[in-house]
Parts: structure tokens; sequence; C-alpha cells
């Protein structure tokens, strides 16, 4: 059974810096790109990055793009989000998501996500 | 930048009903969109992908259609656990988008 577990959020002030994690099991972790998606309270879904299989591919919204640095360590299954530069509208939940896929486009499909660990950036 | 619009906001419907939801790009996406449904204090959940495939486990009532630029979710009839958001992703191009979210609720 897929299993996604985050942890790492907290209470950050504006301009702050966090770094959030993802322990992953239940399936190949080498063999899926891997993303982050917040949520904003009350608010919808906003993807964030995508890092590829092997992590050589990395892609960012242009709203965290500079701020944020996703990572992955496949000998350790886990997938992490530096963020720096906070800002109080990077307020939200942050999902891990695996994807779907092994090929593009379905990489970018996300078949099972974590519980979410929360991000508050107010001073 | 592509923008998915979701339509209706909200739907208020009755247990039995059938239901459709509408998602809209704002320039083609091919067949590259999925389906999720949220129930509050959850995650999301994926249903659809390529438009039209059910993900594993997703029961025959859930249905998606169409490509390009517009899209359709359909319920065939609402069982009392299908009452929850719903979010279309464009995964044609970067940044992989969502629309704002269809809010399926009991009339």
């Amino acid at each position: 059974e897929v299993h996604l577990v985050e942890s790492g959020g907290g209470l950050v002030k504006p301009g702050g810096s966090l770094i959030l994690s993802c322990a992953a099991s239940g399936f190949t972790f080498t063999s899926h790109a891997m993303s982050w998606v917040r949520q904003a309270p009350g608010k919808g879904l906003q993807w964030v990055s995508i890092i590829g299989r092997d992590g050589r591919l990395t892609v960012y919204a242009d709203s965290v793009k500079g701020r944020f640095t996703i990572s992955r360590d496949n000998s350790k299954n886990t997938l992490s989000l530096h963020l720096t530069s906070l800002r109080d509208e990077d307020t939200a939940l942050y999902y891990c998501a695996k994807g779907l896929g092994v090929e593009v486009p379905e990489t970018r499909v996300f078949d099972y996500w974590g519980q979410g660990t929360l991000v508050t950036v107010s001073s | 930048e592509i923008v998915m619009t979701q339509s209706p906001a909200t739907l208020s419907m009755s247990p039995g009903e059938r239901a459709t939801l509408s998602c809209r790009a704002s320039q083609s996406v091919s067949s590259n969109l999925a389906w999720y449904q949220q129930k509050p204090g959850q995650a999301p959940r994926l249903l659809i992908y390529g438009a039209s495939t059910r993900a594993t486990d997703v029961p025959g009532s859930f249905s998606g259609s169409g490509s390009g630029a517009e899209f359709t979710l359909t319920i065939s009839s609402l069982q009392s656990e299908d009452f929850a958001i719903y979010y279309c992703q464009q995964y044609d191009n970067w940044p992989l988008t969502f629309g704002g979210g269809t809010k399926v609720e009991i009339k």
C-alpha cells in the first residue's frame, strides 16, 4: 500500500525558511516523478513543483521559482522541499503527491497524496 | 499559463440525480486532463485522467469526456459519498494548473 507522509511544517515569520519532507513507501520510489501541491486555507489546489525520478528534471510554479527548491533522496525514499524567503501568501497545506505513470505525460497526474503539512507564514 | 475554469462553482443536487460538471481550458490541452475529488479534511483523490480513463477503484458512476479545451465530469447517480469538491487539472503544459473547483452539495 502506498504511503506518503509529510513533515516539517510550522509557523515561520515572513522572510524565513523551512524544509518540508515526504517519506514514501509502498511503491518503487525511483520509478516515479514526485510533486508538491499546496492548498491555502479554504482555497483550491495549486501545483508548486515537480522532480523527475532521477532528480535531474525540476520544474517550478512561477510564484515559487527562485525561492523554493525541490529535491529527492532515492536511497531513503524521501522527497524534500526547501522553502526560503517565505511570504504571507505561501501559507498553505503542502501535499506531497506521486506521479501516476512512469512516462510523460502521466508523470504529471497525481494518483496518491499525503495528508499534508501546514505551513503558516505570519509575523 | 493555461487557465482552467470550472462551472458551476456550486451544484445543489439530490441523491440519485445525475451531475454534470464542466471544465474549460484557456487553450487546447489535448486529452491531458485529470479530475480529482476532495472531501473536507482529506487529500484529493484521483478520479479520471486522460480526460476519460477512470483511475483504479473509481466507481463506474464517474465518467469523463471531452478533448481540446472543453471537458465534462458526469456522475450518473449521486451517492451520499459523492458530495464533495471536484477539481480539474491540465497536465499538457507547464505550469500544471487546476481549476477553481465545483462543490457538489446536497440540495
